[in-house]
């Protein structure tokens, strides 16, 4: 089946620098990805929908200019957080659609953010 | 927002079914109702979705009403590693085909 690579799995940094997540879709192409936020004891928040080539669709609330998210091939997308808080600490998760499975839906592992 | 409601929480008898339920009482008619689950710190995991037929594959049953407005997802014999949240979804059909996640149900299969 299709397979969703997220990287890195845990990263811990220091207030005030960037981040840097990497979603690859391993055997498919995945035109559009989703990025989500966890926080403990809730559930997925869809932060923005990207595009390969084109710019990403921020949900409402969501800041465009901390979060900024790249789609520039079709089997990588990356979300930077910049000027990371300790607020920003966080599960996220990103999502590729693709059409090789019958429910068109792979998710990545994920990964926890800590901002110290 | 999410377009599904679900018990919080609920627990099974190791080997029993388990019959979660879900509410999506302003589905439209050609959106689909996906269900996932998440064991924690880990990605969702995709288990099933219909559109008004019930299905079945080999992780589960998905039971539509007829009205559509609302599913039962049945595991027939749950063991301890289907403990998780299990998370209904409507696909919103005109937003980019996105899921958007309600709160989930969290399951705990007990021995």
């Amino acid at each position: 089946g299709a397979v969703v690579s997220q990287h890195p799995s845990r990263v811990i940094c220091k207030s005030g620098t960037s981040v840097k997540i990497e979603c690859r879709s391993l055997d498919f192409q995945a035109t559009t990805m989703f990025w989500y936020r966890q926080f403990p004891k809730q559930s997925l928040m869809l932060m923005a929908t990207s595009n390969e080539g084109s710019k990403a669709t921020y949900e409402q609330g969501v800041e465009k200019d901390k979060f900024l998210i790249n789609h520039a091939s079709l089997t990588l997308s990356t979300l930077t957080v910049t000027s990371a808080h300790p607020e920003d600490s966080s599960f996220y998760i990103c999502s590729a659609r693709e059409s090789r499975t019958v429910y068109g839906y792979t998710f990545g592992s994920g990964t926890r953010l800590t901002v110290v | 927002d999410a377009k599904t409601t679900q018990p919080p929480s609920m627990d099974c008898a190791e080997g029993r079914a388990a019959n979660l339920p879900c509410n999506h009482s302003t589905i439209s008619g050609n959106e689909y109702v996906y269900w996932y689950r998440q064991i924690h710190s880990q990605g969702p995991q995709y288990i099933i979705h219909g559109l008004k037929n019930n299905e079945t594959n080999e992780m589960a049953s998905l039971i539509i009403t007829e009205d559509r407005k609302s599913s039962t997802l049945i595991l027939p014999h749950a063991t301890l590693r289907d403990t998780a949240v299990y998370y209904c979804i409507v696909r919103i059909y005109n937003q980019g085909g996105k899921l958007i996640f309600g709160q989930g149900t969290e399951l705990s299969v007990k021995p």
